[in-house]
């Protein structure tokens, strides 16, 4: 079963509007992560958050962590057509291997310039 | 970009032929894995590997098999393809384990007619 689930599935903007995707997921974890995947294109990993963070930056994006509703935030500000790609959050289990990560579905965003 | 490739790029083949993609990597990284995606499921975990000669199992192992005779290379082989194992396969490394950052590969086109 998926621990992590992106939501929306897909989003529409302007150029230098921001964009927000948000993941819920199901169990504790230590660490939650964000990455980018351009259309034909692997994995890019953009930022991780630790379970006793509540938030990074990274430029323009923004990370939030809140582990009492088991979700977060990817904020991009002044989003460019280059940003245009898909975002998937991806959770390890605390308490279970280490050696994984669960990956949600991912949401679809599309900058129109 | 981290030091991936994943080869055949794209194969057809058909059903019940044996199939093995290969993992690369020049990083020396001691985590290696296997993801296959798909649509509406997103990146799910195949196999994966903690060091040359042990690997364990994912999410969708049913099908699956994988071998790692030294840290570089990740073989991945599908003994007698079925239509259902027709996907983009993605391989990914990690130096310090699987709930740090993963480094993928741009992944293998494999369709099963």
């Amino acid at each position: 079963s998926q621990q992590g689930e992106e939501d929306p599935q897909a989003l529409s903007i302007q150029e230098g509007e921001n964009a927000t995707m948000n993941c819920s997921y199901k169990t504790s974890i230590n660490n939650l992560q964000w990455y980018r995947q351009n259309s034909g294109r692997g994995l890019v990993h953009l930022i991780l958050i630790r379970s006793n963070e509540r938030e990074k930056h990274s430029g323009r994006l923004r990370v939030t962590l809140d582990t009492s509703k088991k979700s977060s935030s990817l904020l991009i500000t002044a989003s460019r057509a280059a940003d245009t790609a898909s975002y998937f959050c991806a959770t390890d289990a605390s308490g279970g291997s280490n050696y994984k990560l669960t990956f949600g579905k991912g949401t679809l965003l599309t900058v129109n310039p | 970009d981290a030091g991936i490739t994943q080869s055949p790029r794209h194969k057809v083949t058909e059903t019940g032929t044996p199939v093995t993609l290969r993992c690369h990597q020049t990083e020396n990284h001691r985590y290696m894995y296997w993801y296959r995606q798909d649509p509406g499921h997103g990146l799910r975990l195949i196999h994966y590997s903690y060091g040359v000669k042990d690997t364990d199992k994912g999410e969708v192992s049913d099908g699956y098999s994988v071998s790692r005779s030294k840290t570089e290379d990740f073989l991945l082989t599908l003994e007698s393809a079925t239509s259902s194992q027709t996907s983009v396969y993605f391989c990914a490394i990690s130096a310090v384990g699987g709930n740090q950052p993963q480094h993928f590969g741009d992944g293998t086109r494999l369709s099963i007619l």
